[in-house]
């Protein structure tokens, strides 16, 4: 999946910063996702956006935005109201969200607190 | 909601056995279960999918059950080997506006040489 690309790879928060993690895709997918995975657990729906200007929150958004301002990108911003952001973020988008698309995921980015 | 159940969480086969990881989901709705194979600091990789409208799907060493009647879908891997060994994730869908994915918890396999 080498269309889907975050950045940083990892990636450390001071106490009370917000930190932008990126995502971009250039396989033309209409949705977008982001997923947070904590060890030996399963991936849980933070954000997701099905088109241009549009994005609902998932499970667990608080402390947690987002925008999709453009079609390839998708940014998440851990604000300093998530008080537990240590997390391994994946990113993910399918080709629409009009028939159930297989998701392809990013690298992720591991995020940690100085 | 939707909620997935994954078993087991750990799985240790010897190579050349044969290895199933089993899901059950809560909403009758779902119609698409995917399955992820994630390795070390990786990124999950679709293995497999499968939607509600057929019962197996195969693909070489690699099939999917899926039993709607008891809301439970299964992954089989035969022929195990080394390089199989990995975290692996079911996940469902409804297929209804958001095809948000919920996922298992996971299943770590390890294929001993």
């Amino acid at each position: 999946d080498g269309g889907i690309t975050q950045s940083p790879k990892y990636l450390f928060r001071k106490e009370g910063q917000n930190v932008t993690l990126s995502c971009e895709q250039n396989l033309n997918h209409d949705a977008m996702y982001w997923y947070r995975q904590d060890p030996g657990q399963g991936l849980r729906l933070i954000y997701y956006s099905q088109i241009v200007n549009d994005f609902q929150k998932g499970d667990i958004a608080e402390g947690y935005s987002v925008s999709r301002e453009k079609k390839e990108s998708f940014p998440l911003t851990v604000t300093s109201a998530q008080k537990n952001p240590t997390a391994f973020y994946l990113c993910a988008s399918s080709i629409d969200s009009g028939s159930n698309q297989p998701q392809h995921f990013g690298d992720g980015t591991r995020l940690s607190i100085l | 909601g939707e909620n997935v159940e994954q078993h087991p969480s750990t799985l240790s086969v010897q190579e050349g056995d044969s290895a199933v990881i089993k899901c059950t989901y809560s909403d009758s709705a779902s119609n698409y279960f995917p399955w992820y194979k994630q390795e070390l600091g990786k990124r999950p990789q679709l293995i497999i999918d499968i939607r509600s409208n057929v019962g197996e799907k195969k693909d070489q060493r690699i099939a999917v059950t899926l039993n709607k009647t008891a809301k439970h879908f299964s992954l089989h891997i035969t022929e195990t080997q080394p390089e199989d060994s990995a975290v692996y994730f079911c996940a469902a869908s409804k297929g209804d506006s958001s095809y948000k994915l919920i996922f298992g918890s996971g299943t770590r396999l390890l294929v001993r040489p």
